[in-house]
């Protein structure tokens, strides 16, 4: 399996653009994680989907940030408008269910977000 | 929320030497991970141990659920050993997940 892929791996961009973050999870993986990491907070979970679903958004910083799952396959992680504090390193992870009680979350490469 | 601390924040070993890393949490969980995070930032799964023990080659783990704390151990240390080395739990009835600071480990060849 080729693990949770996401892209871009960086990004660059201007104050008050869009940025769109994506994630591809594990296949037949149903949950999907969205982590943001920063020196000064850590890692934080944003939000997790199950089966497509929003299960929790509460870790959404503010209405900036949007996320959705259209398919099994797919996930993205919305900034409009970005600002410089967006600046982190943006994780998904995905897991599956029927294991979760014995398995764990598997992490992509992460997205390095740069907002100027 | 439920709270998380990792100690020691940071470690310096000689190569081939042993370790004990702690995570304390605040409330009771039913989901415990340890990761590893290498130098070049990848988060890589080491164990899901809620209770128990469990070991992997150099590495193993046990979580007293009762008194709320897990321990990792890390036997002769080797220099790719270093990173840090997260807790994350997440209580009963779902899935959110809460990270801790963290333990930075440096192993020295």
């Amino acid at each position: 399996d080729a693990g949770v892929i996401q892209s871009p791996r960086h990004e660059v961009t201007e104050m008050g653009q869009e940025v769109t973050l994506r994630c591809k999870p594990i296949s037949g993986h149903d949950y999907l994680f969205w982590y943001r990491q920063t020196m000064m907070r850590g890692l934080e979970l944003l939000i997790y989907f199950n089966n497509n679903v929003p299960i929790d958004d509460s870790g959404m910083p503010e209405d900036r940030f949007s996320a959705k799952m259209p398919n099994a396959s797919f996930s993205t992680l919305k900034i409009q408008p970005s600002e410089p504090r967006d600046s982190a390193v943006y994780f998904c992870a995905s897991s599956f269910s029927e294991r979760l009680s014995t398995d764990t979350q598997y992490f992509g490469p992460g997205t390095r977000l740069t907002v100027l | 929320g439920i709270q998380v601390e990792q100690s020691p924040p940071d470690l310096i070993l000689q190569e081939g030497a042993n370790s004990t890393l702690r995570c304390n949490f605040s409330d009771s969980v039913n989901n415990l991970q340890w990761f590893h995070q290498n130098p070049w930032g990848q988060l890589i799964n080491l164990f899901y141990i809620p209770s128990g023990t469990k070991q992997n080659g150099r590495l193993s783990a046990t979580t007293v659920a009762t008194e709320r704390y897990s321990l990792l151990y890390i036997s002769s240390s080797q220099t790719t050993d270093s990173g840090v080395y997260f807790c994350a739990v997440a209580r009963y009835g779902g899935f959110k997940t809460i990270f801790g600071a963290g333990t930075r480990l440096f192993v020295k060849a």
